[in-house]
């Protein structure tokens, strides 16, 4: 079976300051990790993705991720975050059949 | 040009109501889903086709059946409708069915809200 956590419900930073959001996972066969952006009122767009190429993946806006297997761990960070960052992020896996299993979010607020 | 549509955007009714939300995709995607996200802006599949072929449902009430006119479009009806179904709806699309490392693109939502 397949599952994900996101370990903070909200985090709150400073313009121009560092983004960490947290996510661990857990599944049975070798997965793919997805995160994904959800602006309000708007639908979900794919930041970046992990399918066992490279471990430290890139992503659009300036975010990354990073594949730890050891600690099962699929953190997203940023450098400097943008008040435009403000917004609800999702952690996902997909373990097997297309099923995406998605993690209960972390709202991201910006403070100028 | 826009990737994955629905419409409507919004719907309003009452409990006990027949309503249907329609999606489209103009990718080329062979598959599609949908999903539901909560109050607590929890989401989880409902169901997914893969040109025109149901291939995931998860139990979701019989109120609810999807239809797959073509392998571009999804919609979904819902009967009787209940308070409990008042939630945002996605629908969803990907380049292959059953493939771990496809991207799935997500439409706008639906923001249903039963009185």
């Amino acid at each position: 079976a397949q599952s994900v956590t996101q370990l903070d419900s909200h985090v709150s930073v400073s313009e121009g300051t560092p983004v960490l959001l947290r996510c661990n996972y857990s599944s049975s066969y070798s997965p793919s990790l997805f995160w994904y952006v959800q602006h309000p009122n708007k639908g979900l767009q794919l930041l970046l993705k992990y399918t066992s190429a490279a471990t430290l993946v890139k992503g659009i806006n300036g975010f990354e991720a990073e594949f730890k297997k050891s600690e099962t761990s699929f953190h997203l960070t940023k450098p400097s975050a943008h008040m435009s960052d403000a917004a609800e992020y999702f952690c996902v896996v997909n373990g097997a059949t297309n099923k995406l299993i998605f993690g209960t979010g972390t709202l991201l607020a910006v403070q100028p | 040009d826009t990737a994955v549509s629905q419409t409507p955007k919004y719907l309003v009714t009452q409990m006990g109501n027949d309503k249907s939300i329609k999606c489209e995709q103009n990718l080329g995607h062979d598959t599609m889903y949908w999903y539901k996200q909560d109050s607590k802006k929890f989401l989880k599949i409902m169901f997914s086709y893969n040109n025109k072929e149901l291939i995931i449902n998860e139990t979701v009430p019989n109120r609810f059946s999807p239809k797959s006119p073509d392998k571009a479009h999804l919609n979904l009806h819902i009967n009787s409708l209940e308070l409990g179904d008042s939630a945002v709806y996605f629908c969803a699309s990907s380049q292959l069915a059953g493939a771990v490392t496809d991207t799935q693109y997500f439409g706008p939502g639906t923001r249903l809200t039963v009185l």
